[in-house]
Formats: structure tokens, C-alpha cells, sequence
């Protein structure tokens, strides 16, 4: 059974980087043809996908955030990071790690969320 | 890349069917057949119900069931049960590899 766990600072103030991981337990996260995702959720709102990583190392961000953020893979400790830079109050949110099975949207197993809340 | 359109809310009594509409644009929904569907409790992480318009992955009820058509994707509800009364999100691959999902549906069962 995969499962992921999320990791950060809970409060980050505007304008520095928000950065996360997610440790994955049970399999090698460089092995097979998974990708590594990030998704966030504002409070009492929708989903946004932020980007994932294949098991090779290939990243695709979603355009809207390209030029902030950076999605990388640490095998030596079998997790994989989130970097979201300049951030502002719109950046609140929970922000989940999740495998996406197939790469087009298969996302099977989620960690259980992480509150990260950008204020002074 | 603009968010999919989903009700806002929708209803139903125990027992009864219902169908949640998810509507894009030929440059997700409506060119592609990688349309999931995520239910979420509320305080818990989405659990995918339906991936590629209409496969169930193994342990989800085959009470839910996924189907498109034109840039509107579909996940109906039977059998309607209160353990069902949560959060619903659709999801679209969409050009240039990004995905987008929908505002999301409440799902009150009365």
C-alpha cells in the first residue's frame, strides 16, 4: 500500500518560497511510469493542479505558475519537493502530493494535506 | 486555462440516481478521453472515483459510473446512499500537458 506524506512550514511570509515535501513509503519513487504530483486547495474552495514530476526526472508545470514554481526528486530519501516562489496571501491553501498513475490524470494515491498559510 | 464548469450543488433522496455535469471546451473535455472524477469528504484528501471518462478503479462502487459526450463529461450517482453526501471534482487533461479542474459539486443526499 503506497502512501505519502506531506512536510513543511505551516506559515510563510509573502515574498520568500513556500517549500514542501512528501515522503512516499513503499516503492522506489524512481521506479515504474508514475508521476509525482502537487495540488492545492484554497480554503472552502476548488482544486488547482501545480505541476508533477515522472519517475525519470521530467517536469511539467501548469502554466499559470510555471515561472514560480519547481517540483524535484530526492531518491535518496524516496520523496519528492515542492518550491513555490514569491509568494502573496493567494497562496493559501492545503496543498496535497498525490501519484498520478498514467500521467493524464489517474491521481490514485493522495497524502493527506498540508495547511501552508502566507501571512506577515 | 479556465476552470471547468460543474452545479454548484445538486440533491437526492436515498435510493434515488442523480448526475453531476462537467462541462469544458475543445481544448480539454472535448478532445480528450483522460476525464477523472474525485469525491472528498470534508477535512480529507479527494479519493478518485472514475479516471479516463469511465474506468472505476478497483474497490470504488459500481454504483458510480462516468460517460462523456462532446465537451461535457458525466458521473451519475445510483443507488444513492448517505455515505455518498461529499464533494465532487472533475478533472480534464488539457493542452499543452496541464490539467484543470472543476469548481466542484455538493452532493447533499436528504
Amino acid at each position: 500500500q503506497v502512501q505519502l506524506q506531506e512536510s513543511g512550514p505551516g506559515l510563510v511570509k509573502p515574498s520568500q518560497t513556500l517549500s514542501l515535501t512528501c515522503i512516499v513509503s513503499s516503492g522506489s519513487i524512481s521506479s515504474g511510469d508514475y508521476y509525482w504530483s502537487w495540488i492545492r486547495q484554497p480554503p472552502g474552495k476548488g482544486l488547482e493542479w501545480l505541476g508533477y514530476i515522472h519517475s525519470s526526472g521530467s517536469t511539467y508545470y501548469n502554466p499559470s505558475l510555471k515561472s514560480r514554481v519547481t517540483i524535484s526528486l530526492d531518491t535518496s530519501k524516496n520523496l519528492f519537493s515542492l518550491n513555490l516562489s514569491s509568494v502573496t496571501a493567494a497562496d493559501t491553501a492545503i496543498y496535497y502530493c498525490a501519484r498520478d498513475r498514467s500521467g493524464y490524470g489517474h491521481l490514485d494515491y493522495w497524502g493527506q494535506g498540508t495547511l501552508v498559510t502566507v501571512s506577515s | 486555462q479556465s476552470a471547468l464548469t460543474q452545479p454548484a450543488s445538486v440533491s437526492g433522496s436515498p435510493g434515488q440516481s442523480i448526475t453531476i455535469s462537467c462541462t469544458g471546451s475543445s481544448s480539454d473535455v472535448g478532445t480528450y478521453k483522460f476525464v477523472s472524477w474525485y469525491q472528498q469528504h470534508p477535512g480529507k484528501a479527494p479519493k478518485l472515483m472514475i479516471y479516463e471518462v469511465s474506468k472505476r478503479p478497483s474497490g470504488v462502487s459500481d454504483r458510480f459510473s462516468g460517460s462523456k459526450s462532446g465537451s461535457t463529461a458525466s458521473l451519475t450517482i445510483s443507488g444513492l446512499q448517505a455515505e455518498d453526501e461529499a464533494d465532487y471534482y472533475c478533472c480534464s487533461y488539457a493542452n499543452s500537458i496541464t490539467f484543470v479542474f472543476g469548481g466542484g459539486t455538493k452532493l447533499t443526499v436528504l
